[in-house]
C-alpha cells in the first residue's frame, strides 16, 4: 500500500542548529508539497514542487528555510539556524495531477522541537 | 487572498445525533477536499468535490459542495464515538498550476457515549 514516508518522526534540537527533514513521495506522484502545523497558524503551505521544479516557496521563510527535490523519490526541507518558533509538525504530501485533479497524500509528518 | 472558515471550530454531540459543519471560502474555486486528522495523527483524505452540487457520501459522513455560494457541508448522521477527529476542508484555487490548497482552521469534533 503506497504511502508518503518522512523522517525522520520526531526531532528535538537546540536553536541555532541546521535541521534537514526527508519525504519520500509516493512512486509516480508529480507534485510534493511541504507544511507546517502549529496550533497558532493551522496548516500552512510552505512549498510545492511539480515534476520536481518549486513552483512556490512564497509560505516559507525564504533566511532560514530551504526546500530541494534532488530527484524524484526525495525532497527535503531543510531549516539553518533554526529557532524556536519552528517548533512545529511538518507535514509532506505528494500528488498525481492529472489536469487540474487530484488529491494530496499526506505523510506521518516530522514533529520538531526547538529548545 | 483565498480564505477559508469553517464552522463550528469546536463541536460536542452525543452519540446518535445529527450535525453539521459549514465550511465558507472567499473567491471562486471548483475544488473542494475533507480530510479528518486524528490527535498525534497525519491528515485522511475524506472527500474531494469537483463541481457544483456535487454529493459524496460514505458511512456516515456526507459532503456537499455549493460553488455559486462557496460553500460545503460536511453531515455527520448518527454519530458515533469513532468519528472524534479534527475535520479540515481546503479549497484549491483556481489558478493555472492547479495544485495549492488552502486550509480551514479545522473542526473538533469530540462524540460523547
Amino acid at each position: 500500500d503506497a504511502r508518503v514516508t518522512q523522517t525522520p518522526r520526531h526531532k528535538v534540537t537546540e536553536m541555532g542548529q541546521e535541521v534537514t527533514m526527508r519525504c519520500q513521495p509516493i512512486l509516480g506522484h508529480n507534485t510534493v508539497f511541504w507544511y507546517r502545523q502549529t496550533m497558532m497558524q493551522g496548516l500552512e503551505l510552505l512549498a510545492y514542487f511539480r515534476n520536481r521544479a518549486p513552483l512556490d516557496d512564497s509560505g516559507m521563510p525564504k533566511d532560514r528555510f530551504s526546500a530541494e527535490m534532488p530527484d524524484a523519490t526525495l525532497a527535503t526541507l531543510k531549516i539553518q539556524p533554526s529557532e524556536p518558533r519552528d517548533s512545529a509538525v511538518y507535514f509532506c504530501a505528494s500528488g498525481l495531477v492529472l489536469g487540474q485533479v487530484h488529491e494530496q497524500y499526506f505523510g506521518p509528518g516530522t514533529r520538531l522541537t526547538v529548545t | 487572498e483565498l480564505k477559508v472558515e469553517q464552522n463550528p471550530l469546536f463541536l460536542s454531540m452525543q452519540e446518535g445525533k445529527n450535525y453539521t459543519i459549514y465550511c465558507n471560502y472567499s473567491t471562486t474555486s471548483d475544488r473542494l477536499y475533507w480530510y479528518r486528522q486524528d490527535p498525534g495523527k497525519s491528515l485522511e483524505s475524506l472527500f474531494v468535490l469537483l463541481s457544483n452540487g456535487a454529493v459524496k457520501q460514505e458511512g456516515r459522513l456526507m459532503a456537499s459542495l455549493d460553488t455559486k455560494a462557496r460553500l460545503s457541508t460536511l453531515h455527520i448522521t448518527a454519530a458515533v464515538h469513532d468519528l472524534s477527529a479534527t475535520y479540515f476542508c481546503a479549497v484549491a484555487r483556481r489558478e493555472t498550476s492547479g495544485s495549492r490548497l488552502t486550509f480551514g482552521e479545522g473542526t473538533q469534533l469530540t462524540v460523547n457515549p
